[in-house]
């Protein structure tokens, strides 16, 4: 089945302590994306990669690490997480981003930063 | 960023009522998406435009994306309760658009909730 697999579904954590959710999509899609939802502010996107070894920062990508070093895996690393960092994050991917290839999303994964 | 403008922010609606929802921007888009996302899930493409004028269909969804292409509206035809959940436009400006090429901008939702 096609999909974006991110995990874990539910973290909770420290301030400080750093963390990775990880994503992975098994469609062979170029392009991926990390989005945050937080109420009232809807989706905002943290970081992208168009391809392998290809990253370019979002709206929001303080705070936030990426890699892209095989297509199937973008991992989202919060090296130092504080509070405000509390949120629901997707993970999405699509066929290189022509305006033709809608994203697909993960099922999300809800961090909380105590 | 650029952002877009959905409205409206909430509705509550009776079964069978139809519902209309929109976006705009300042700034002219390639292509317009809609979503829907469900309790606990991630949004799900319901209606990808990607010409001006163009009105697509999907089943009881029709998504219409705005001759300045600067808008678009979907409407949802005799509501029913699975109905419920939040609905997200989406634009992409393409290649030559002033931003990333990546960056796909959402609307902050509509969502939909029924009538008790």
């Amino acid at each position: 089945e096609a999909q974006v697999t991110q995990n874990p579904r539910y973290l909770i954590t420290v301030t400080g302590k750093k963390l990775t959710v990880t994503c992975s999509q098994n469609m062979n899609h170029e392009y991926m994306s990390w989005y945050r939802q937080d109420p009232g502010l809807g989706l905002r996107q943290i970081y992208y990669s168009m391809n392998v070894e290809v990253t370019d920062k979002g709206d929001v990508p303080e705070g936030y690490k990426v890699s892209r070093k095989e297509k199937r895996n973008f991992p989202l690393i919060l090296e130092s997480p504080s509070p405000n960092q509390t949120s629901l994050y997707f993970c999405a991917s699509s066929f290189l981003f022509r305006g033709q290839s809608p994203l697909h999303f993960g099922n999300g994964t809800r961090l909380t930063v105590t | 960023g650029q952002q877009l403008n959905q409205s409206p922010q909430s509705m509550f609606i009776q079964e069978g009522e139809d519902v209309s929802m929109n976006c705009t921007s300042s700034s002219i888009f390639n292509t317009w998406l809609w979503y829907k996302q469900d309790p606990g899930e991630g949004p799900v493409l319901l209606i990808a435009l990607y010409k001006a004028g163009e009105l697509t269909s999907n089943g009881r969804l029709t998504a219409q994306f705005g001759i300045t292409r600067k808008d678009s509206f979907l409407n949802i035809s005799a509501s029913i309760p699975s109905d419920v959940g939040i609905y997200f436009c989406a634009g992409h400006g393409g290649k030559n658009y002033g931003g990333s090429q990546g960056n796909l901008i959402f609307g902050k939702g509509t969502k939909l909730s029924v009538k008790p």
